[in-house]
């Protein structure tokens, strides 16, 4: 039972070049999340998903795209990185209603030049 | 909107010293409040939780009383170790009724000294 996993742990991008994080769950939960973390700023949520198929806008969604064609993958894209993308980015995975814990993946480190 | 807010950290302490984390919450209803913590170069883990007022969470040695009438949430520990070097981060969910999405303060870094 691995929870939740993320790929690619690291990465550096070029302002303007795209990319696409990898979140995967394994414990048959509906709610998925994306979340960065900067300095002294706590987590923001980005996008989240409420089961397959659907997706939602978070507290701080503008230049990222999100998609959940399976239920146990998330996926955040990067359409043209910009340096203020430059952050580390969690995942994390909720049973759904009734209950409020989350599982945090690991983290992305992403820095953008 | 809602909100939680931490004590400004970073917070320095010998071993085998008495922790406290003040945490404050805003929020309309009645949310559940967590107690997450991050270990250097790891995602974050749940540490303790309470959903209803005057719930007390514990796990490790740790507590926090959820109390509504000071719409409060402080973590404490009464002897704490090298181990428990981290960032704590206090959070809330649940409202709107049923909504998902945790609200995070913004993280208090421990560190404690042998």
């Amino acid at each position: 039972n691995a929870g939740v996993t993320q790929t690619p742990k690291f990465r550096v991008l070029k302002t303007g070049q795209s990319m696409t994080l990898l979140c995967a769950q394994d414990m048959n939960h509906e709610y998925m999340y994306w979340y960065r973390q900067d300095p002294g700023m706590g987590l923001r949520l980005i996008h989240y998903s409420v089961g397959e198929g659907t997706t939602a806008k978070g507290e701080v969604p503008d230049g990222y795209n999100v998609s959940r064609l399976k239920k146990q993958n998330f996926l955040l894209g990067l359409e043209s990185a910009a340096p203020s993308q430059t952050s580390v980015y969690f995942c994390a995975s909720s049973r759904g209603s009734g209950t409020y814990e989350q599982y945090f993946g690991p983290g992305t480190r992403l820095t953008v030049t | 909107g809602n909100s939680v807010t931490q004590m400004e950290g970073p917070v320095t302490l010998s071993e085998e010293a008495f922790l406290t984390i003040n945490c404050t919450y805003t929020a309309t209803g009645y949310p559940s409040l967590f107690w997450y913590v991050q270990y250097p170069g790891e995602g974050l883990q749940l540490l303790l939780k309470a959903t209803k007022a005057d719930d007390k969470g514990s796990n490790k040695g740790f507590e926090a009383t959820y109390r509504k009438e000071t719409t409060s949430f402080h973590l404490e520990k009464g002897s704490v170790q090298v181990s428990d070097s981290a960032v704590y981060f206090c959070a809330l969910s649940g409202v709107p009724q049923g909504a998902q999405k945790l609200v995070f303060g913004q993280g208090t870094r421990l560190t404690i000294n042998p």
